[in-house]
């Protein structure tokens, strides 16, 4: 089993749908990083959390560290949201990232 | 700031040869990242660095070197070049803060194929 698992695996959406994508840990970690890789490969960090909800414009970024589970959510999605969303755990001073999320909106 | 700087931007190497891949950084930061992206898979850390002379191994080690001399420079050494080390090489950088959990900056990445 992975130490950090993310569902879907791939996600189609229709333009102006709201967006979730999840994330869940099995390990400690000391803060949890949300990442978006664009179609020609480079790498964003979008957000990093130790607790609580951050928001940036139509992303929404919420971790509950209880129970080990994050989610990214996005607003009135755009196909230029079209990417691969990582989560990825903090620990010991690396990141141990999760397979991604493939994610497809459509006009 | 041209933030984190990678060179080549696409490489082939022949099985057997040998080769550096260049990472910059002009940000001042402490943490240096460097990890491997094989084809519809997640990252994989291959060496990390929290300071100039000091590094460290990630997940996937074998068949790479790395140095630090410098705050700026993070180089990776391919020795013998294998067709398994056929993939996209990212670099990565950090302020160091709360023992590397902090934002990573990454490259524009690396596309070497060992044929």
């Amino acid at each position: 089993k992975n130490e950090v698992e993310q569902s879907p695996q791939n996600l189609t959406a229709q333009e102006g749908e709201f967006i979730t994508i999840n994330c869940s840990y099995s390990v400690g970690i000391s803060a949890l990083h949300w990442l978006q890789q664009h179609p020609g490969g480079g790498i964003v960090s979008l957000f990093m959390l130790s607790s609580g909800k951050k928001k940036h414009g139509r992303l929404i970024a919420t971790i509950n560290i209880q129970e080990k589970h994050s989610s990214l959510h996005i607003t009135a999605s755009h196909p230029r949201d079209s990417a691969v969303y990582i989560c990825a755990a903090s620990r010991n001073y690396q990141l141990i990232w999760g397979a991604g999320t493939k994610q497809i909106i459509k006009p | 700031n041209a933030g984190v700087t990678q060179t080549p931007k696409f490489r082939i190497l022949k099985i057997g040869q040998s080769m550096t891949l260049q990472c910059a950084q002009d940000m001042n930061h402490n943490y240096m990242y460097w990890y491997r992206q094989d084809p519809g898979m997640g990252l994989k850390l291959i060496y990390y660095s929290v300071g100039a002379g000091i590094t460290d191994k990630g997940e996937v080690p074998n068949g790479y070197n790395v140095s630090r001399s410098t705050t700026e420079d993070f180089p990776l050494r391919l020795e013998l070049a294998a067709p398994s080390q056929t993939s996209v090489y990212f670099c990565a950088s950090s302020r160091g803060l709360a023992e590397g959990s902090d934002t990573q900056y990454f490259g524009p990445g690396t596309r070497l194929t060992v044929l």
